[in-house]
Formats: C-alpha cells, structure tokens, sequence
C-alpha cells in the first residue's frame, strides 16, 4: 500500500519568508512517481511538479525548488521568498510503478501574510 | 494549452435524486479519472477508467456510483439516490500513455446534496 504524509496541517508566513513543506512518502515499488499540486481558494488542482524514483536531482523554478531524498523518502517542497499569491493548499501525491491512481496527502495549508 | 473541462461548476441537489457529473478530457489522453474530495479533507480516488472499462476502483465506489463514456469525448460519472456524505468536490483527471506525463485535472464540480 502507499502511503503520503504531510505532517504540517498549517503554515502561516509573512510575506518574503522562505517556507518548507514537507512531504514523506511509503511504496514498495521500486519505480515510482512524486507530484506537488497547489489548490489555491478557488478549488482547482494546479499541477507543480512530477518527479520519479530514479531522478534525485534537486529542481529549482523560480521561486520554487524540491528536495527529493529517497534515503529519508522525502520529497520537500520550498517557497522562497514567499508572496500572498502563494497561499493554497498544497498537495503531495505519489503513485507506481503502473502509473495509475494517485495517493494524496492531507495537504497543507499556506499562509502568506503581508 | 489544452485542459480537462468539468460541468457544472456547482451542482445543488436534493437527497436520494441522482446527479450525473461531466467532464471532457483532453482529447489525445486515453486514461480517464474521478477523485473527491470532501470539504477539508484530501484528494481520493474513485475509478480509473481506459479502453472503455474501468480499470481500477477504490472501495468509496460502490453500487452507487458507475462511469460513462458515452460518446468520444465525454466523461461521466453518475451518483445514485444521493446523500448528504456525498458533497463533495469532484474532480476528473486524464493523462496520456506512457510514463512521461503527468495528470491533468478539471477545475472540479462542487456537489451539494441537501
């Protein structure tokens, strides 16, 4: 069985903050696949990332990077220099090596105040 | 750039009637997906569904719920004799073959049983 916890439920920041979310994973596959999904007020899913198991190269995008360790099976997500627009949920999501249904974590909650 | 288009955005319904969600998935993706996610809580998954059959289900999708494909384009997923548990926002994904792509989901129908 899989499993994604997302042990932070909520993150409050002000504005220009760095900020970590965590996200720790369970598979018995060897060949697996991570995703970071923001869902801003409004509802959508807005797919960030895609990461597989063999790939643990660190990724930067702008503002945003990952931090993939499957030694710790951890797959963190930071913000930097945060902005109001960033506040959402963010999702962590993991599925196999058959590539089908996506396990969820619980989310968590960004705050960015100004 | 092409997406998954849910409707409605919000559908009200009255228990034990039946609701019937649509979604048009990106037109060369040939996997098909519903998620729900319950006010505050995490994404899960309902059914999968490719080649015309459903291809993995969850045990939230029981007698109650079933899956269409209609015609080549639509995607739906039918609600039974509602209740109040099932408000909820429901989402549908879809993706291409292959492992090189990732989900593409719908902004997602809020349903409201009352």
């Amino acid at each position: 069985a899989q499993k994604v916890t997302q042990a932070q439920t909520e993150i409050s920041v002000v504005e220009k903050e760095d900020v970590t979310l965590d996200c720790v994973y369970e598979t018995r596959d060897t060949t697996y696949y991570l995703f970071w999904y923001k869902q801003p007020p409004s509802g959508e899913l807005v797919f960030l990332i895609r990461r597989n198991s063999f790939d643990e190269q660190n990724e930067i995008s702008g503002r945003y990077s990952w931090n993939f360790q499957k030694s710790t099976s951890s797959f963190n997500f930071t913000i930097t220099a945060s902005q109001v627009v960033d506040s959402a949920v963010y999702f962590c999501a993991l599925t196999g090596s058959g590539y089908s249904t996506l396990t969820f974590g619980k989310g968590t909650m960004l705050l960015v105040s100004p | 750039e092409p997406e998954v288009t849910q409707t409605p955005s919000h559908q009200v319904t009255q228990m034990g009637q039946e609701v019937i969600l649509r979604c048009v998935p990106i037109s060369n993706h040939l996997y098909f997906y519903w998620y729900r996610q319950i006010l505050g809580q995490k994404v899960e998954f309902l059914v999968s569904f490719y080649n015309n059959e459903i291809s993995e289900k969850s045990e939230i999708f029981d007698d109650q719920f079933s899956v269409e494909r209609p015609d080549g384009s639509n995607f739906t997923l039918k609600i039974r004799s509602t209740k109040l548990e099932d408000s909820a926002m429901y989402f549908c994904a879809s993706r291409e073959t292959g492992t090189n792509y990732g989900y593409t989901f719908g902004s997602g129908t809020r349903l409201t049983v009352v």
